[in-house]
């Protein structure tokens, strides 16, 4: 079965740092987008991207983040100067038009 | 962004038993809606498409209810393995973007 693979699968970083958050989506899909999840809440939009530009994004999706689809396999979020409340699992997901969503297993971010 | 309600739960019941989850949505414009399974500190899994006629597949059968408003989800025989986060999601026709509940936790004990 077709997976969305996601790296590294733990990162610890220092508050203020950047964080380069990495994902493969399914080949086949044309619809990707980041989730966060923050411990014990629900799963919160961030950005979606299609045609290699982002569609929607979400009033999370600030000036902080940025998405990138560098060669058209990886898809990243990239989180500038990292506050302590970016802790979250950050999950990437892809799509095609007609059916759900594919997760990979998500990024557990933690700022210290 | 439009709101999809759930009673977070936890619902807790012996093995074998029937339990339903329903979930709300506010955006009467919302055409397509999910069931997804989270275990804890895991990613959300697809458990099933909900269709307006209703689907089942084993022991999992979703309704959809666009009158009132609300989607069910339906587990007979339950299995101990069954204990998770079940995630109800809606999708409106002009975004492709799923808005997630909160999560209803199931919990099914011995």
């Amino acid at each position: 079965e077709p997976e969305v693979t996601q790296t590294p699968s733990h990162q610890v970083t220092q508050m203020g740092q950047e964080v380069i958050l990495r994902c493969v989506p399914i080949s086949n899909h044309l619809y990707f987008y980041w989730y966060r999840q923050i411990l014990g809440q629900k799963v919160e939009f961030l950005v979606s991207f299609y045609n290699n530009e982002i569609s929607e994004k979400s009033e999370i999706f600030d000036d902080q983040f940025s998405v990138e689809r560098p060669d058209g396999s990886n898809f990243t979020l990239k989180i500038r100067s990292t506050k302590l409340e970016d802790s979250a699992m950050y999950f990437c997901a892809s799509s095609d038009i007609n059916y759900g969503y594919t997760f990979g297993s998500g990024t557990r971010l933690t700022v210290v | 962004r439009k709101e999809v309600e759930q009673d977070p739960g936890p619902f807790n019941v012996p093995e074998g038993a029937t339990v339903a989850f329903n979930c709300t949505y506010s955006n009467s414009a919302s055409q397509s809606f999910f069931w997804y399974r989270q275990d804890c500190r895991k990613e959300p899994k697809l458990l099933m498409s909900v269709y307006s006629s209703g689907n089942e597949d084993g022991r999992f059968t979703a309704q959809l209810n666009r009158a009132s408003q609300y989607i069910s989800l339906l587990i007979r025989d339950s299995k101990l393995s069954d204990s998770a986060t079940y995630l109800c999601v809606g999708r409106s026709g002009g975004s492709y973007i799923p808005t997630f509940g909160r999560g209803t936790s199931l919990i099914v004990h011995p």
